[in-house]
């Protein structure tokens, strides 16, 4: 079965640093997808990136970027130069089988980005 | 604003009631998601309907179950209430029928309490 682990279950920072949010995956599936996931204390859940894997190329958007390591089932998350908004709680997930049906999130990171 | 919408924002109720969560996708998304994010049990996958038929079934109780209507809205009846059901109900909703392929954006939730 696949499972996703977040070892971090806390990280606090003080803004400007940068700040790095891990996620080690496990699947049998050569195709799978992972994910990316923002929960702000507001509640909603908002997406972040998907990758599938097939595409190792690590992506950059402003002041996030994302670290695809296949070999060591690996997909971490790096902000740089945190600032109060971002703080929330992060989730990585993976989707796997024919249609991506199975789904499962990680438990999650908070991140407390401090002023 | 994800453009999904979920009502009721708040529910409560007594062990052993049913009750029925909606959810409207965002214009032009065929692919519905249902997720429960618990403290116990964190965020879970339930269930997804692409175009009024079930397309995925994650960790979803028999006592719950769900549909799509020709108008694409979708409803998860939860019935047999416990406490243990207490938790934050999301719908998402995506383009395609692959919920690996493609990204979810997700409605506010409900928050169910069961007393």
């Amino acid at each position: 079965a696949q499972k996703v682990t977040q070892a971090q279950t806390e990280i606090s920072v003080v803004e400007k640093e940068d700040v790095t949010l891990d996620c080690v995956y496990e699947t049998r599936d050569t195709t799978y997808y992972l994910f990316w996931y923002k929960q702000p204390p507001s509640g909603e859940l908002v997406f972040l990136i998907r990758r599938n894997s097939f595409d190792e190329q690590n992506e950059i958007s402003g002041r996030y970027s994302w670290n695809f390591q296949k070999s060591t089932s690996s997909f971490n998350f790096t902000i740089t130069a945190s600032q109060v908004v971002d703080s929330a709680v992060y989730f990585c997930a993976l989707s796997e089988g024919s249609y991506g049906q199975n789904f499962v999130f990680g438990p999650g990171t908070r991140l407390s980005v401090l002023p | 604003d994800s453009g999904v919408t979920q009502t009721p924002k708040h529910l409560i109720t007594a062990t052993g009631q049913r009750v029925t969560l909606r959810c409207s996708p965002r214009s032009g998304d065929l692919s519905v998601y249902w997720y429960q994010q618990s403290l116990d049990q964190g965020l879970q996958f339930l269930i997804q309907y692409y175009n009024g038929e079930e397309r995925a079934k994650g960790n979803i109780l028999e006592r719950f179950s769900a549909q799509q209507f020709p108008d694409l809205h979708s409803e998860l009846n939860l019935s047999s209430l416990e406490l243990g059901d207490s938790a934050l109900y999301f719908c998402a909703s995506s383009v395609a029928a692959s919920a690996g392929g493609n990204e979810q954006f997700f409605g506010p939730g409900t928050r169910l309490t069961v007393l």
